[in-house]
């Protein structure tokens, strides 16, 4: 089955600045990826997706980045502002059914 | 407000008793997504419910299951409840079986 990691685990950046977080896949049939935002207490909210026909996409502050190559994908933030502070899940999967996620990572967003 | 809602929020059980977690799906969507979310662990699939039928399933045991109905609500059973079912139950829904899947805020079970 598939298998996502996550790096890194945890993330501290001063407001401003740009937090990036990295994730890998094994399944090369993996073809969507998603990016999730879960706050304290709340669901996971998706951000940001990718397909596999598309090595980037942005959305105002938020970017993603896919190497199907290399089997890794990427989110980008910049401008990093404290409300960004939360836990983020990377996952992967074939359509967008069955996500696999990763174990994600805590952002904290320093005033 | 992804329009997906669960319930209960919060409940507590005992190991042996039998549970059933419901989830709304966001107006317009006919599929829906069951996870498991153990506390600092990314959620895990459970289960697919596509119009009314089982559309893949997780690696998990037979005592959990599940029911869309024609509304395309669903419902989470668990029987025999063990210590280790006690995480955050996740409920998703989208459009179709292949398409952007928005999640409820959870229904969190605590076994004892």
């Amino acid at each position: 089955g598939e298998n996502v990691e996550q790096h890194p685990s945890t993330l501290s950046v001063q407001e401003g600045d740009s937090a990036v977080i990295k994730c890998t896949y094994s399944d090369s049939a993996s073809n969507y990826f998603p990016w999730y935002k879960q706050e304290l207490g709340k669901g996971p909210q998706l951000i940001i997706d990718i397909r596999s026909n598309v090595g980037e996409k942005k959305d105002q502050r938020i970017a993603v980045t896919l190497n199907k190559t290399a089997k890794h994908f990427s989110l980008h933030i910049t401008e990093t502002q404290p409300e960004d502070s939360a836990v983020y899940f990377c996952a992967a999967s074939k359509g967008a059914n069955n996500l696999f996620f990763g174990t994600g990572t805590r952002l904290t967003v320093i005033p | 407000e992804t329009g997906v809602t669960q319930s209960p929020t919060h409940l507590i059980k005992t190991r042996g008793q039998q549970v059933t977690l419901r989830c709304s799906s966001q107006s317009g969507h006919n599929t829906v997504s069951w996870y498991q979310q153990a506390l600092g662990q990314g959620p895990q699939f459970i289960f697919q419910y596509y119009r009314e039928e089982e559309n893949g399933r997780g690696n998990f045991p037979p005592r959990f299951s599940g029911l869309q109905f024609p509304n395309y609500s669903s419902e989470l059973n668990v029987n025999a409840l063990e210590l280790d079912d006690s995480a955050l139950y996740l409920c998703a829904s989208s459009l179709g079986r292949n398409t952007e899947a928005f999640f409820g805020q959870g229904t969190r079970l605590t076994v004892v």
